[in-house]
């Protein structure tokens, strides 16, 4: 299967950490992603992270992946304002064509 | 430069209207991709293109028709739409291989009436 699931909302004070979750049912994924969607804009991507890692650090960003579980996680530190919006997990495997497959999207509020 | 030009922005339309959608990118990218998203909602796939090629159509109706005259653009003929056509299109491109980053538009956000 081509699950991939997330929880849909979460709200955190301004200056606090975000933790948002996503989990995956294809073991043959490749890379996975995490992409940020602003309220009417396209999809922009954050990070990402190759299968054979188990973290991967880019400013104020954390992502850690648990293959054995296939947990994938993303970390935003100090949380702002501006980082309100929804995120999207993704992933490719070999053999998909290209094809990525998206998570449900986890809607983040930064409240002051 | 990142950068995947989508237009127009919006888009209203007749149910007997016959409007095109166009993206173009200047990445040297060789797959190009049209996802629809409904409010809230992950981007489903409709149609890749690799190599100036569809490589994959995902079932989409007829009314959709893609076209990727060069490999820097790709547009999407829209003929007949139905109100639940109604959506934000948003095109995408990435190499073929390595990491596979899928670079996204804006998107264009389509009313049919």
């Amino acid at each position: 299967g081509e699950d991939v699931e997330q929880s849909l909302f979460l709200s955190v004070r301004e200056g606090d950490s975000s933790v948002i979750n996503c989990t995956y049912t294809d073991s043959s994924s490749t890379y996975l992603y995490w992409y940020k969607q602003e309220p009417g804009a396209g999809l922009q991507l954050l990070t990402y992270i190759f299968s054979n890692m188990d973290m991967k650090q880019d400013q104020r960003l954390t992502v850690l992946l648990n293959k054995k579980d296939k947990h994938l996680s993303l970390r935003i530190a100090d949380t702002q304002t501006g980082d309100s919006a929804i995120y999207f997990c993704a992933e490719i495997f070999t053999g998909g064509g290209n094809k990525l497959t998206f998570g449900t999207g986890t809607q983040l509020k930064v409240e002051l | 430069d990142t950068e995947v030009t989508q237009t127009p922005k919006h888009l209203v339309m007749g149910m007997t209207n016959k409007k095109s959608l166009k993206c173009e990118q200047h990445m040297g990218h060789r797959a190009m991709y049209w996802y629809k998203q409904k409010a809230k909602k992950p981007p489903e796939l409709m149609f890749v293109y690799s190599y100036e090629k569809l490589s994959i159509n995902e079932s989409v109706p007829s009314r959709f028709s893609p076209e990727c005259p060069n490999s820097s653009l790709l547009n999407l003929h829209l003929h007949a739409l139905q109100p639940e056509d109604s959506a934000l299109y948003l095109c995408a491109s990435s190499t073929t291989g390595g990491k596979n980053i899928q670079y996204f538009g804006a998107g264009t956000r389509l009313s049919v009436l």
